[in-house]
């Protein structure tokens, strides 16, 4: 089976930088996904990472240290529309997604 | 590229009856779907894999008699939640994976149930 932890809540201000930690153990690894999701909303695509190493895409980066079993993804110039939940999953060998609990970001002004 | 949609957004029913939620690929055409259900402030939980033309594979837990999974084409699956009850009250959302065995899956909008 797989166990992924990460943080329930963070909170920061507009402007800023926030880092959200995931953890993983799986029995397969065939990459890593963020996802931002807003309430009642499906989860849209933020990052893939599959090898270790930091991935940059605008404002979020991602970063993956497969022996370690360990994810970040930062977020940076904080703004409001980014309260959001964030969501680590990672994939298995047959390609089925198991999904942390995620980690709701609050922007404060 | 890769749209996902679901009907219907949201649904109401009476305890015991049955829905049906459908999940359709776009603009490209999607051998594997995935049925997730998420409770509220809860992460998304996988239901069932389902690949075209054959038998869906259900997570452990996952009744299959109550959940029933159709792929019955490239771009279209559906789920089906008989003899619903209010424990079934749930946001569903499927996602698809290309044809092409593209790593990423494409997530639909989801349908909000409300079983009453």
């Amino acid at each position: 089976g797989q166990n992924i932890d990460q943080p329930t809540e963070m909170t920061a201000t507009e402007g800023a930088i926030v880092q959200i930690n995931c953890t993983y153990q799986t029995s397969g690894f065939n990459g890593l996904f963020w996802y931002q999701q807003h309430a009642g909303e499906a989860p849209t695509f933020l990052s893939y990472n599959v090898l270790d190493g930091l991935e940059e895409k605008g404002r979020f980066s991602s970063f993956l240290s497969r022996s370690k079993g360990y994810s970040y993804l930062l977020l940076k110039e904080l703004q409001m529309k980014d309260s959001a939940s964030y969501l680590c999953a990672v994939q298995d060998s047959w390609g089925k997604l198991q999904f942390g609990a995620g980690t709701q970001v609050v922007v404060t002004p | 590229g890769a749209v996902v949609s679901q009907h219907p957004s949201w649904v109401i029913c009476k305890s015991g009856t049955s829905v049906k939620i459908e999940c359709r690929s776009l603009d490209f055409q999607a051998t594997t779907m995935f049925w997730y259900r998420q409770f509220p402030k809860q992460s998304l939980m996988l239901m069932a894999t389902s690949n075209e033309g054959s038998k869906a594979t259900y997570e452990q837990g996952v009744e299959k008699d109550k959940f029933l999974i159709n792929h019955a084409s490239l771009t279209l699956s559906t789920l089906t939640v008989t003899s619903a009850h209010p424990e079934d009250s749930s946001f569903y959302i499927c996602s698809a994976r290309t044809e092409t065995g593209d790593t990423e899956q494409y997530f639909g909008p989801g349908t909000r149930l409300t079983v009453t």
